[in-house]
């Protein structure tokens, strides 16, 4: 899986967008960029995913650039319960060799504080 | 539909006994993945099973653990001899199939160690 680097830690004010940045410059071309998040406690909670193309959901959206080595996950009106640790990652779908079987290789993270 | 489902949440052990963690699935999802976090640190992979097969145990620890997802019944992690660095919190996730974007966590069992 490729490597993923994250700021260690960010401040959002409450009700503001909070952009979190990840870099994958190592990203394969087969590789999605996963988002996931974990809340003090919590098991993690998937957020979204996406191959190459800019990705809207309920919870936020994903901004890929067009050479796939960066990516940015917005929440675009953040609330005091979006607080936590998120988790970009970047794996392929599905089992593609004995070392690549769908497992979720988790980094450091970014830890995310929103502040009212 | 009932989420990821793991028991018990909170486990107690003695150092030497034996600590038995069980993780059932999503209905419908055949593919369980455990997880373990140690105090501040990040997750970090164990295994990855199948209905009664494994798949990839390249994170598991070579002595006292061992995993199996049975026909019936749910998923298991079991450590034996516990010793106090297996204190962690212990995640499952399932997903359906091989190809599924999201994998679903449970809430997760923390084991301590005394």
């Amino acid at each position: 899986d490729a490597k993923t680097t994250q700021p260690t830690s960010m401040d959002c004010a409450e009700g503001r967008a909070a952009n979190l940045p990840c870099n994958h410059s190592t990203i394969s071309g087969n590789e999605y960029v996963y988002w996931y998040r974990q809340i003090h406690s919590q098991g993690p909670q998937y957020i979204i995913h996406g191959l190459k193309n800019n990705e809207t959901n309920e919870m936020a959206s994903l901004i890929i650039t067009e050479d796939r080595k960066s990516s940015t996950l917005i929440l675009p009106h953040a609330t005091l319960r979006d607080t936590a640790v998120y988790y970009c990652i970047v794996r392929a779908r599905g089992v593609t060799s004995s070392s690549n079987t769908g497992k979720l290789i988790f980094g450091q993270g970014t830890t995310l504080q929103v502040k009212p | 539909n009932a989420g990821v489902m793991q028991n018990p949440r909170h486990l107690v052990r003695r150092r030497g006994q034996e600590a038995r963690l069980r993780c059932s699935p999503m209905k419908g999802h055949s593919h369980v993945y455990w997880y373990r976090q140690l105090p501040e640190e990040g997750l970090k992979f164990m295994v990855y099973l199948q209905k009664e097969n494994i798949i990839d145990e390249s994170g598991m620890p070579k002595e006292r653990f061992s995993a199996e997802f049975p026909k019936e019944g749910p998923s298991i992690l079991r450590i034996q001899q516990v010793v106090r660095g297996d204190s962690a919190a212990y995640f499952c996730a399932s997903s359906p199939d091989t190809h599924s974007y999201e994998q679903y966590f449970g809430p997760g069992t923390r084991l301590t160690v005394t």
